[in-house]
C-alpha cells in the first residue's frame, strides 16, 4: 500500500519561530510537491522537487524554503513563521512521466 | 499559465439524488489532463476520475461521470445516486500533457473547490 506521510497532523507555533514540515513517501517517486490549502483559494503550489537536491518555486514561494536531501523526504521550512502562514499544508508525490498523484494527510499549522 | 475555476463554493443534495459540480478552465495547451479529486473531512485527497483531453469520450467511474466540453473548456462532474460517503470537498485540477522537454515533471493546478454535503 503506497503511502505519503506527513510528520504532524496539527502544529501550533509562535510568530518568528522556524518551522519544519516533513513529508516522506515510500514509493521511490522522483517528484514531490508542497501545496498550501486555504478556504476559497483551493490548493496553491509552494515548491516542488523533481530530483534529490533539485527544487523549483511554485506559485507562492515567498516566506518558504525547501530541502530534499534524500529521495523519499521533502521538507518545507518556514524560516520565520508569520500569522498569515496559518493554513493546511499538503504534500504530494508522483513518478513521472505517467504516474498518478499521491497526497499526504495534511498538516494543519496554526501560527499565533 | 493555466487557471481552474469552480463557481460553486458549496452544494447540498438529498441522498440518492444526482448532483453536478461545475468546473471551467483556461489554457492555451491542446493536450492536457483534467481530474476531479475528493477530500473527505479529515481524510486524504483521493482521485475520483481523470480525463485526457485528446479523448472525446467522457470518462466514467461507477457512479461518477464527467461532461467534458473541450471547446467550451468545461469539465463538470456528475455524481449519480449520491451516498452519505460522498460528502467531501471536491477539487477540479488541470495538468499539462507530459512533455519530453519537461521530462514529465508536470504540476497540478487546482480550482478553489466545492464543498458537497449529502443530506440523509
Amino acid at each position: 500500500d503506497v503511502k505519503v506521510t506527513q510528520s504532524s497532523r496539527y502544529l501550533v507555533k509562535r510568530t518568528g519561530e522556524k518551522v519544519f514540515l516533513e513529508c516522506v513517501q515510500d514509493m521511490d517517486h522522483e517528484n514531490m510537491f508542497w501545496y498550501r490549502q486555504d478556504p476559497g483559494l483551493g490548493l496553491r503550489l509552494i515548491y516542488f522537487s523533481y530530483d534529490v537536491k533539485m527544487k523549483e518555486k511554485g506559485d507562492i514561494p515567498e516566506g518558504y524554503s525547501v530541502s530534499r536531501e534524500k529521495k523519499e523526504r521533502f521538507s518545507l521550512i518556514l524560516e520565520s513563521a508569520s500569522t498569515n502562514q496559518t493554513s493546511m499544508y499538503l504534500c504530494a508525490s508522483r513518478q513521472p512521466p505517467a504516474g498518478g498523484w499521491f497526497f499526504g494527510p495534511g498538516t494543519r499549522l496554526t501560527v499565533l | 499559465a493555466q487557471t481552474v475555476t469552480q463557481s460553486q463554493p458549496e452544494m447540498s443534495v438529498q441522498e440518492a439524488e444526482t448532483v453536478t459540480l461545475s468546473c471551467t478552465y483556461d489554457t492555451s495547451e491542446n493536450n492536457y489532463y483534467l481530474f476531479w479529486y475528493k477530500q473527505p473531512p479529515s481524510r486524504q485527497m483521493i482521485l475520483v476520475i481523470r480525463q485526457e483531453a485528446y479523448k472525446q469520450q467522457n470518462a466514467t467511474e461507477n457512479r461518477f461521470s464527467v461532461n467534458f466540453q473541450k471547446a467550451a473548456k468545461s469539465f463538470s462532474l456528475k455524481i449519480s445516486d449520491s451516498q452519505l460517503g460522498d460528502t467531501a470537498m471536491y477539487f477540479c485540477a488541470f495538468m499539462k500533457h507530459v512533455s519530453i522537454s519537461n521530462f514529465g515533471n508536470e504540476k497540478l493546478t487546482f480550482g478553489t473547490g466545492t464543498r458537497l454535503t449529502i443530506i440523509p
